[in-house]
């Protein structure tokens, strides 16, 4: 049974290039959201999705990231035309439906631009 | 939305020291505590969670936490701290979301 699944685990990109991030949850587990850690800060939430739903993106920024769950397939964070400031951890987590619940996160995906 | 609130950024103690962390939230509905510690290098892990029923909830590796609804608070506490405790340590809420502290980096001392 394997956990939340993220790739890459290292992605460096050139300023104003794109960055993809995939994010596929645990087996039977509907809920996928994304936080961002820089370096000394703690986890920043992102946004929280369900299937084909964003119910909370309260966290992301409002230009040039996006974030995208599918009825197929793994979950998507991308972002558009990357700076500097870009460059963190991105980590992903997932949880069952239900109140009550902890998440479990992915390995997390650092992202250098350079 | 929910806050957590993290007072000590980094604590340095020696091996066998206890140790207490803080964390403070605030929420005005049901909410459901956590800590996560995440060692050098790799991902979060679960260290113990609060749903309800006792306050004193005990964890993984000799980790207990207590919830003080009164004072919103879900300290962390360890009797006897090891080296190879240390990494960060994330306090979580959860309301309708997950909301985290900013993290407390535990160095123990051999």
């Amino acid at each position: 049974n394997a956990g939340v699944m993220q790739n890459p685990r290292h992605l460096v990109r050139r300023r104003g290039q794109e960055a993809r991030l995939r994010c596929s949850p645990m087996k039977g587990h509907s809920h996928v959201y994304w936080y961002r850690q820089l370096p000394e800060e703690g986890l920043k939430f992102m946004v929280y999705l369900q299937k084909e739903n964003i119910i909370d993106e309260s966290g992301m920024p409002k230009e040039r990231f996006s974030a995208e769950f599918p009825k197929e397939g793994p979950s998507i964070l991308r972002i558009q035309q990357v700076v500097r400031g870009d460059s963190a951890a991105y980590f992903c987590a997932s949880s069952p439906e239900g109140q009550g619940s902890g998440y479990t996160f992915g390995s997390g995906t650092r992202l250098t631009v350079v | 939305a929910q806050s957590v609130s993290q007072h000590n950024h980094h604590v340095i103690l020696s091996e066998a020291a206890s140790l207490e962390l803080g964390c403070n939230y605030s929420y005005g509905g049901t909410v459901n505590l956590f800590w996560y510690v995440q060692y050098p290098g790799q991902h979060l892990q679960l260290l113990l969670k609060y749903f309800s029923g006792d306050p004193l909830v005990k964890g993984i590796k000799g980790f207990e936490a207590e919830f003080i609804k009164s004072k919103f608070s879900f300290n962390l506490r360890k009797p006897s701290v090891q080296w190879s405790d240390t990494a960060e340590y994330f306090c979580a809420v959860k309301g309708n979301d997950m909301r985290f502290g900013a993290g407390t980096r535990l160095t123990v001392k051999p």
